[in-house]
């Protein structure tokens, strides 16, 4: 299995611009999940998804994000109109969740977005 | 809510030493797991070790292995034999047991430098 995949590796954008953030999760996996991890805030749930539906999005700081998961094999991240501060790393993990059992996430690469 | 605390922003050790990385916690859950995660220079987030909190006996993974101490909510990871590339940022992280989720609460990280 080639793991969790997130595309772009790095972008590079400037204020004001749309920014998409790919992932396509571990086939099979039910659960993904948007973490955003910056030098001041560290590590950060954005929003996980289970079976393709939205189940807590309390991490999304506020109306410039959304994310989407149209189908189990892909979801995106993104930011409308960008600003410096969204510059981070965001990584995207996937879990196959089974109640009450452990479930491990794995996670991707992450994709590096600065915004100038 | 649950919060994770590592107060060492950064340690150092020689090789083939040992370093021991501090993490406490708090959660109102009598069931959860708490996790190590490693981050190389090269971003990506491995799983060192875990541990189920209902589990009395220490996890260990090779030369990892940790001590739990549950009444005093506390979580550390000991590196044995300490080895170059042991060298990265180090995440402790929690997670409640079961149900429809694993959210994971990351702690701040330690930066691991190894000296030659």
């Amino acid at each position: 299995d080639a793991g969790v995949i997130q595309s772009p590796r790095h972008e590079v954008t400037e204020m004001g611009q749309e920014v998409t953030l790919r992932c396509k999760p571990i086939s099979g996996h039910n659960s993904l999940f948007w973490y955003r991890q910056t030098m001041m805030r560290g590590l950060e749930l954005l929003i996980y998804f289970n079976n393709n539906v939205p189940i807590d999005d309390s991490g999304m700081p506020e109306d410039r994000f959304s994310a989407k998961m149209p189908n189990a094999s892909f979801s995106t991240l993104k930011i409308q109109p960008s600003e410096p501060r969204d510059s981070a790393v965001y990584f995207c993990a996937s879990s196959l969740i089974v109640f009450s059992s452990y479930n491990e996430q794995f996670f991707g690469p992450g994709t590096r977005l600065t915004v100038l | 809510a649950q919060t994770v605390t590592q107060s060492q922003p950064e340690m150092s050790v020689q090789e083939a030493e040992t370093v021991t990385l501090s993490c406490t916690y708090d959660t109102s859950e009598s069931d959860y797991y708490l996790f190590w995660y490693k981050q190389p220079p090269s971003r990506q987030m491995i799983l060192v070790i875990r541990q189920e909190a209902y589990k009395q006996q220490n996890a260990t993974e090779n030369r990892f292995s940790v001590n739990f101490q549950k009444a005093a909510k506390s979580f550390s990871l000991k590196i044995s034999d300490s080895q170059l590339g042991d060298a990265a940022m180090y995440f402790c992280a929690s997670a409640n047991y079961g149900g429809a989720t694993n959210k994971l609460i990351f702690g701040t990280g330690t930066l691991l430098a190894v000296q030659p």
